[in-house]
């Protein structure tokens, strides 16, 4: 059973759709990374917290410490958005425990 | 440059050769870190060096694979006797510091027929 499990695997959407990816681990943290993987492999870190909530543009991110749970949401989604989203959990950057990721397609 | 810079971006191997993988982390940190990632999976941590320590190598899978940063900036990632289960994606990040952000590369794509 992987430690930080990520779901759903996949989704589609259309374009403006509201969107929630979920992220839940079992280790103790001290910091979690939502992570963005476009095709071709290069990886964007999108936010690192350690707890309550962040936003940036269109993206919010928020993490429940104490139910082990994150939330990646994207608003008005777009098609640019289609992208592989990962989960990351850790004490530190070096031991950071990966998600397989979450697939998203956003249609127009 | 701007970012983490890794080279070559692509590699076929027969098996059996030797490989040598390049990253060349943000100017500044300190942190750098390799992982590998197989297809349809997610990151998995390689090893972690500190300007030119490293300081952790648990994630390497076998004696076959190497890294080294000699001078605390670049980094090579060596993997002798290549095998077909080495076939990945090799990912480079680099962070300020231990607990900071992660900037990653664009990887390096390994295949080894």
């Amino acid at each position: 059973k992987n430690e930080v499990e990520q779901s759903p695997q996949n989704l589609t959407a259309q374009e403006g759709e509201f969107i929630t990816i979920n992220c839940s681990y079992s280790v103790g943290i001290s910091a979690l990374h939502w992570l963005q993987q476009h095709p071709g492999g290069g990886i964007v870190s999108l936010f690192m917290l350690s707890s309550g909530k962040k936003k940036h543009g269109r993206l919010i991110a928020t993490i429940n410490i104490q139910e082990k749970h994150s939330s990646l949401h994207i608003t008005a989604s777009h098609p640019r958005d289609s992208a592989v989203y990962i989960c990351a959990v850790g004490y530190n950057t070096d031991k950071l425990i990966f998600g397989t990721g979450t697939r998203l397609q956003v249609f127009p | 440059g701007a970012g983490v810079s890794q080279s070559p971006r692509y590699k076929v191997a027969k098996r059996g050769q030797d490989v040598a993988l390049r990253c060349d982390p943000i100017s500044g940190h300190v942190s750098l870190f390799w992982y590998q990632q197989a297809l349809g999976q997610g990151p998995e941590f390689l090893t972690y060096f500190q300007n030119e320590a490293q300081l952790d190598k648990s994630g390497l899978p076998s004696d076959r694979f190497f890294a080294e940063r000699p001078e605390g900036s670049v980094s090579t990632l060596k993997i002798q006797r290549t095998q077909q289960e080495d076939s990945a994606v090799y990912l480079c990040a680099s962070s300020f510091d231990r607990t900071g952000e992660l900037f990653f590369g664009e990887g390096s794509r390994l295949t080894v027929l």
